[in-house]
Order: C-alpha cells, then sequence, then structure tokens
C-alpha cells in the first residue's frame, strides 16, 4: 500500500473488554513498530518486529499487551481486560530497513477510549 | 524519565518569518534524530533527519541542527507558511525511538 493503515481508526471499549488493534505497514518493509500516545504526549515505544520476529517488546507496559506479526507483514496489537489508563491514541509505523535506527513512517493511528 | 524533552508547548510565528523549535536530549548514546510534523487526526509525517556525524542537515525551507557538547537539536523553517501550522516533534534513536512531548507551531497570516 501507499502507506501504513491502522484500523479501526477509533475504537470505545468497556472496562474489562479485550480489543485489537490492526497495522497494515508499506509494503516490503521489515520493520514494524507500535507505539502509545497519550493525550499532549509524544509516541511512547511499546514493542518492535523486524518481520516476523519480536525484538523489543521492553515498552509494553504490562502482561496485558500483546502484539503479533505472523507472518511478516500485518501486526496486531492486543489488549486484554481494558483499563481506563490505556485511553490513548496507539500508533504504528513500519520502516524499509532493519533496526530502528533508521526513519519510521506512520499510520494514523487508532484512538481508543476505555470507559 | 524523559530522554527528549522540548519545553516549549506552543510557538506563535509571522508568516514570512523565521520558526525555530527547540530539542534538549539527556542520553549521549542518541546517534540519530529526526523531526517530524503531526496535524490533528492523522499520524506523524517525517520532516528531516540528521546523523549524530553531522551538525546540519538541510532540506528546502527545513534546516536541523545539531550541537553534541550541548545534547541540543534545533529545527530551523524559513520561510515560514501558514501551512507549517502543526505539532512538531523531535525524536531521538539509539536503541529504540525516543520522542519529546511537542511544540506547536501557528504560522500567522
Amino acid at each position: 500500500g501507499a502507506g501504513v493503515s491502522q484500523s479501526p481508526r477509533y475504537k470505545v471499549a468497556k472496562r474489562g473488554q479485550d480489543v485489537a488493534l490492526r497495522c497494515d505497514p508499506i509494503s516490503g518493509h521489515v520493520s514494524l513498530f507500535w507505539y502509545q500516545q497519550a493525550l499532549g504526549q509524544g509516541p511512547e515505544f511499546l514493542t518492535y518486529f523486524q518481520n516476523e520476529a519480536q525484538l523489543d517488546k521492553s515498552g509494553l507496559p504490562s502482561d496485558r499487551f500483546f502484539a503479533e506479526r505472523p507472518e511478516g507483514s500485518v501486526s496486531t496489537l492486543k489488549i486484554q481486560r481494558t483499563q481506563q489508563e490505556d485511553s490513548a491514541v496507539y500508533l504504528c509505523a513500519s520502516s524499509s530497513t532493519r533496526g530502528p535506527g533508521a526513519t519510521q513512517y506512520f499510520g494514523a493511528g487508532t484512538r481508543l477510549s476505555v470507559l | 524519565d524523559q530522554q527528549v524533552k522540548q519545553n516549549s508547548p506552543s510557538l506563535s510565528v509571522q508568516e514570512g518569518r523565521i520558526s525555530i523549535l527547540n530539542c534538549d536530549y539527556t542520553n549521549s548514546m542518541f546517534d540519530y534524530f529526526l523531526w517530524y510534523k503531526k496535524y490533528p487526526a492523522e499520524g506523524p509525517t517525517f520532516l528531516i533527519s540528521i546523523s549524530s556525524i553531522k551538525d546540519k542537515n538541510e532540506d528546502g525551507r527545513f534546516t536541523v541542527f545539531l550541537n553534541k557538547s550541548a545534547k541540543h537539536l534545533s529545527l530551523h523553517i524559513v520561510p515560514s507558511q501558514p501551512g507549517d501550522s502543526a505539532v512538531y516533534f523531535c525524536a531521538a534513536s539509539a536503541s529504540q525511538f525516543y520522542f519529546g512531548t511537542g511544540t506547536s507551531l501557528t504560522v500567522i497570516p
């Protein structure tokens, strides 16, 4: 695709509900990143994939957060038993090169609101 | 612990004048720096980058300056245009990217 695509754009969840957020990276991009952006803050790193391998998940805030990229393309970020503090914009980015030190291209994000 | 800081949450500039956005960082291991621009309801868009081996990189109206000894990064936009009004994030990379909190730039026609 022409850019990074994320769906849904908006998600409202009741506290305790599980959610799944999808990211379609730019075609051919080997690196994929997930970020969480709280209101008034910059994006904060969650996790990084190189192809299907999750090389860094140090930013995931708890074991309720889980990400996968089984075929090295589309990725899903799953949040179990959502809590109000999970409300944020979740951004996905991809990069054509291996490693996190290269320019990343972002999707528009999924805005999650947990009630 | 904020490793990348943008201390000015907002900036207003007259059209045609220079906009200077500043960013400070604490980690001397950062070796790659970027500026992103963000419009409402959109994801951040890459603007310009600089490697730690350089002190300046220019792309049209946009110039990024890096002062490693001061651990300071700045973005100059000249001349500023109303379409430049957006939130600007600086980011720094070592093993992962760290973003500042953003500066909202308003260019007044």
